[in-house]
């Protein structure tokens, strides 16, 4: 699996679009782009992934760079409970194999 | 579905002792992973199973580690005997397979305290 980057952390106030950026320069035409996050204390949950294409569901929208170099998670109207940890995970898809987790970015929702 | 259920939630021990962490994934999902979480290591895939069949275990970290999945519905991780590095939470995910690769499926997960 193609090896991720991310800013330790960001900070956005509340109401906000909260723009997460990832690298994925080595990434890999089969592999799709997958963002998880990780609320305190509790276990990681699912956002959205894509592999080509901008994606959107009702959390959050994927912008994916033509490249498929980089990528952006953008949570439209970000509010305090946002606040987690975000990962970008670049992997094969078609099958439901193991993610491999990078140390994410801490996104912290202002008031 | 109630989710992913892992048990207990908390966990505290004195160093030497058995410890088994439990974990019940959703009905129907046919892969099944334990993690390790620590503030130094980050989240780490421990083993993962198939059909209840181990398919990696290369992230256990030595042979106090073991896991088990008699069946579809349910799958133990086990250390014995513990040490206080082994102090950590502990998650269990499940999936299914499908044409993209559905996501994966966290549990609560299982604070472990080793003293």
């Amino acid at each position: 699996d193609a090896k991720t980057t991310q800013p330790t952390s960001m900070d956005c106030a509340e109401g906000r679009a909260a723009n997460l950026p990832c690298n994925h320069s080595t990434i890999s035409g089969n592999e799709y782009v997958y963002w998880y996050r990780q609320i305190h204390s509790q276990g990681p949950q699912y956002i959205i992934h894509g592999l080509k294409n901008n994606e959107t569901n009702e959390m959050a929208s994927l912008i994916i760079t033509e490249d498929r170099k980089s990528s952006t998670l953008i949570l439209p109207h970000a509010t305090l409970r946002d606040t987690a940890v975000y990962y970008c995970i670049v992997r094969v898809s078609g099958s439901a194999r193991q993610l491999t987790f990078g140390s994410g970015t801490q996104l912290t929702v202002l008031p | 579905d109630a989710g992913v259920i892992q048990s207990p939630r908390h966990e505290v021990t004195e160093m030497g002792q058995e410890v088994t962490l439990r974990c019940k994934p959703i009905s129907g999902h046919d892969y099944l992973f334990w993690y390790r979480q620590t503030m130094m290591r980050g989240l780490e895939l421990l083993i993962y199973f198939n059909n209840n069949v181990p398919i990696d275990d290369s992230g256990m970290p030595e042979d106090r580690f073991s896991a088990k999945m008699p069946n579809a519905s349910f799958s133990t991780l086990k250390i014995q005997p513990s040490e206080p590095r082994d102090s950590a939470v502990y998650f269990c995910a499940s999936s299914s397979t499908g044409p993209l690769g559905i996501e994966a499926f966290f549990g609560q997960g299982t604070r472990l305290t080793v003293v």
